[in-house]
């Protein structure tokens, strides 16, 4: 059974720091890209980055490029955000998931139940 | 404004079939295949269809389709574990992101 669980969210205030974990079980993780997905409350789902297999490249979404950083640890099954200079609109539960390919186009394909980034004074 | 438009809304009685679009452009569905993802009250997102193609687990009520800039989600004989909340998604190469619709409410009578 595959299952990737998030930790790491808080409250902490703007401009403060954060760094979130996934740690995934069930699938060869070096195998896969991987990547965050936000939700704001009440919101839909927006894109926030993505990195390669290897770690050698990660992509993010413009708005966030420069504040966020994505990280991974093969050995440990892990991925990470780490989240700078944070906004009060970071606030979101933050998702990771694997990308799986299939007939050559990339899909999400595993999700995280997500974890709860609150920003405020 | 999300870059793929749904419906806000779409509502079925169980048993009846009930088809879920997703509207985009030639950079996004144009070019790409869509992904869905069904969510039940604010949960883990789970995928339900890869393009036209059904994961793993998946019951085959549900099926995917595309034409030119608009992708489709069937799901017949709805169940009341079909109620949730549905979004799709694909790439989009003018924007160089991914991309999500503003999700579908999908609700079982």
């Amino acid at each position: 059974e595959v299952q990737l669980v998030e930790s790491g969210g808080g409250l902490v205030q703007p401009g403060g720091s954060l760094r979130l974990s996934c740690i995934a079980s069930g699938i060869t993780f070096h195998d896969y890209w991987m990547t965050w997905v936000r939700q704001a409350p009440g919101k839909g789902l927006e894109w926030v980055g993505t990195i390669k297999p290897d770690g050698s490249e990660t992509k993010f979404v413009d708005s966030l490029t420069g504040r966020f950083t994505i990280s991974r640890d093969n050995a440990m099954n892990s991925l990470y955000l780490i989240m700078n200079s944070l906004r009060t609109e970071d606030t979101a539960v933050y998702h990771c998931a694997n990308f799986r390919s299939v007939s050559d186009y990339y899909f999400f394909d595993f999700w995280g139940p997500g974890t709860l980034v609150s920003v405020s004074s | 404004q999300s870059a793929l438009t749904q419906e806000a809304s779409v509502s079925g009685t169980v048993g009846q079939t009930v088809t879920l679009s997703c509207t985009g452009n030639s950079n996004n569905i144009g070019s790409y295949a869509v992904g869905w993802y069904q969510q039940i009250s604010h949960g883990a997102p789970k995928t339900v269809m890869f393009g036209n193609s059904l994961p793993s687990g998946i019951p085959d009520r549900f099926s995917g389709s595309k034409s030119e800039t608009t992708a489709s989600l069937t799901i017949s004989g709805l169940q009341p574990e079909d109620e949730a909340d549905y979004y799709c998604s694909t790439y989009d190469s003018s924007l160089i992101t991914w991309v999500f619709g503003g999700g579908t409410k999908l609700t079982v009578l």
